[in-house]
Order: structure tokens, then sequence, then C-alpha cells
């Protein structure tokens, strides 16, 4: 039973486009979300965060939002640059309990230049 | 500030056989994670230590098993090895473990099982 999907294995975009990479979970107790980025052969690296008081949050060029009602969150990232293209994991935790975060399978980022 | 150190990075084992894997936290952060990442499974969680004690166990066999050390550093060990094993364990760190804080990951152990 997957709690957290991403149900696009892969995406391609061109340099200097918005990337929209989605995510979808079941569990209604989430309510702490991450987005992560792996390079091969390295662990995974925190991108950005969204608590489930929020509906939007941004760093930079990247910008997470968050639809309680859909059980649905997406991370934009505008402009996309060939140093973007990596796996894009989407997780989710209760915040009240002691960590554990649930991943989804991960979207593949090509930026083409 | 270094950052999660995991030793080995690379092991070959055969099955039955019984292996150790190491975790240094970032230093000050007290919560250690592990994860099992493989091509079918994705990323899950295996277990969370927190000043010595285990917090939270994710759905693995007892075959899997970890300690954390007074000075937070962890070691995972997973006994009578199966193929299905092989696979990239990472470990993360965290200040308290609380769910609300960003985790930092090493770069994993590459474990296959022969």
């Amino acid at each position: 039973d997957q709690q957290v999907k991403q149900n696009s294995p892969s995406l391609s975009v061109q340099e200097g486009r918005i990337s929209i990479l989605n995510c979808d979970y079941t569990n209604s107790m989430f309510d702490y979300f991450l987005w992560y980025k792996k390079y091969p052969a390295e662990g995974p690296t925190f991108l950005i965060s969204i608590s489930s008081i929020k509906d939007k949050n941004e760093d930079g060029r990247f910008t997470v939002f968050l639809n309680k009602s859909a059980k649905h969150l997406s991370l934009h990232i505008v402009p996309s640059q060939p140093g973007d293209s990596a796996v894009y994991f989407c997780a989710a935790a209760e915040s009240g309990s002691a960590r554990q975060l649930t991943f989804g399978s991960g979207t593949q980022l090509t930026v083409l230049p | 500030k270094a950052g999660v150190t995991q030793t080995p990075r690379y092991l070959i084992k055969t099955r039955g056989q019984q292996v150790t894997l190491s975790c240094s936290p970032i230093s000050g952060h007290r919560s250690v994670s592990w994860y099992q990442q493989t091509p079918g499974q994705g990323l899950q969680f295996l277990f969370e230590y927190f000043s010595e004690t285990q917090r939270n166990k994710g759905n693995f066999p007892g075959r899997f098993s970890g300690r954390q050390f007074s000075n937070s550093r962890s070691e995972m060990n997973v006994s009578t090895l199966e193929l299905g094993d092989s696979a990239l364990y990472l470990c993360a760190s965290s200040l308290q473990g609380a769910g609300s804080e960003k985790l930092f990951f090493g770069s994993g152990t590459q474990l296959s099982v022969l």
C-alpha cells in the first residue's frame, strides 16, 4: 500500500522552462511534506518542505504547493537548469511523532539544454 | 561542519553471511535513521535511534537490527543475508528527530549479496 505516490517516473523539460513534479498521498495523518533531490551515488539532499498549515512555500527557484483536500502536492522549479537534472523524491511525515519519512518512488527530471 | 559519514561505501557479501554498516551523524545531531533503497521498493524506513534508544521501527524482519552509541554514532546489522537484501542503505541524521526537522543523508553503503 503506497501511501505516497509519484505517478510520473520521468519528466523532460527544456532549460529555462518550468518543471512541475507531482505527488499524491493517502494518509490523512501526514502533516509535513518534503522534497529531496538525489544524484547517482549520493544520498538525497533536502530541497524544500511545507507544513499542512500552509498551502505554498517558496525558496528561490523552488516552490511547493499543497492541496490538502486533494491530498496532492507539487514542486515547481522556475527556471529549470541542466544542473537540476536528478531524481526528485516527495516525502511525508507526521510532525508530532518520531522521525519517519514515507517516500514516493521518485521522478527522474531531465533538463535539456 | 562534516556531513553524515557512512562506511563502508561498497560491500559484497554472500547469502547467509551477516553484515554491519556504520554511520557517523553530523556533529550535535542526536537522531539517526536508516533507510533502504531498492529499485523495486524505493526508499523505505528501517528504524530510528535517539539517545541510544530505538524510537521507531519500519516493517522489516528481525534480521535487520541496529544500535546507537553514546556519541550518537550508529550501526545497523543484517544477519543471514538474502539476495533481496541487495540495496543502498542510507543513514540520515537530525538534531532531535522531531517530525518537522529535515533529515541530512549520507551517501550510503551499497550492499551486494551474491
